[in-house]
């Protein structure tokens, strides 16, 4: 595997269910982001994890819940989501120096449909 | 705050023609880093280039050029040669010194290329 990595790539989901979307990088990476993109709005920020201690959180709902075991692996545990929840969910890495030239680079995305 | 605003919801353009994709901010950071990413159907961000507000000159990456004018705050991206596997999203980011943590995205060109 090279780059990000995310699975499960689609998911649909009830909203009394339980389930996580997972992430994976592969490049070294010291950062992690969780991002929410919903039709026809900017990108929005969720979470960052800064060598696996959590440094970013923009006022995110709590049914949403990320986890970073380690510098590799972000997870997001979803619970009791709504249906306008219903977005594809991004992942992305890079590597922190502290300034403004840090590139992100994005997983796939997991495309999320709450019933 | 800062801000990205990206005015053309969609554009077309011709095989082998240029294209250019408009993108305006607003910050009140001396230092910021200027991103353009390509998101295709399939979803996920591709990174094609970087501006910082310090550089002298413009960034290029193979057909991809930025062309960055720091007094009227617009960082247009231009698409030499086009080809039909340029179409996709196309997104203006920026991330400032303030709060190296966050990328702020605009809402996004839809690029066509046709025959």
């Amino acid at each position: 595997e090279t780059g990000v990595t995310q699975t499960p790539r689609h998911l649909v989901m009830g909203m009394t269910n339980k389930k996580s979307l997972k992430c994976e990088q592969h490049l070294g990476h010291n950062a992690m982001y969780w991002y929410k993109q919903s039709a026809k709005k900017p990108l929005e920020l969720m979470f960052v994890y800064n060598f696996k201690e959590q440094t970013e959180n923009n006022s995110v709902p709590s049914r949403f819940s990320p986890e970073c075991p380690n510098s590799s692996h972000l997870f997001l545990h979803l619970h009791t989501l709504q249906p306008e929840d219903s977005a594809l969910y991004l992942c992305a890495s890079s590597q922190p120096s502290g300034g403004v030239t840090d590139t992100q680079y994005f997983g796939p995305g997991t495309r999320l449909t709450v019933l | 705050a800062q801000k990205i605003t990206q005015t053309q919801p969609g554009m077309f353009v011709q095989e082998k023609e240029a294209v250019t994709l408009d993108c305006t901010y607003d910050t009140s950071d001396q230092s910021y880093g200027l991103f353009w990413y390509k998101q295709p159907s399939s979803g996920e961000m591709i990174f094609l280039i970087y501006q910082g507000s310090y550089d002298e000159q413009n960034a290029t990456e193979g057909r991809y050029s930025l062309n960055f004018q720091k007094a009227r705050k617009s960082a247009n991206l231009v698409i030499s040669a086009s080809q039909l596997g340029d179409s996709a999203m196309y997104f203006c980011a920026m991330r400032g010194s303030y709060n190296t943590d966050k990328l702020i995205f605009g809402t996004g060109t839809r690029l066509q290329v046709f025959p």
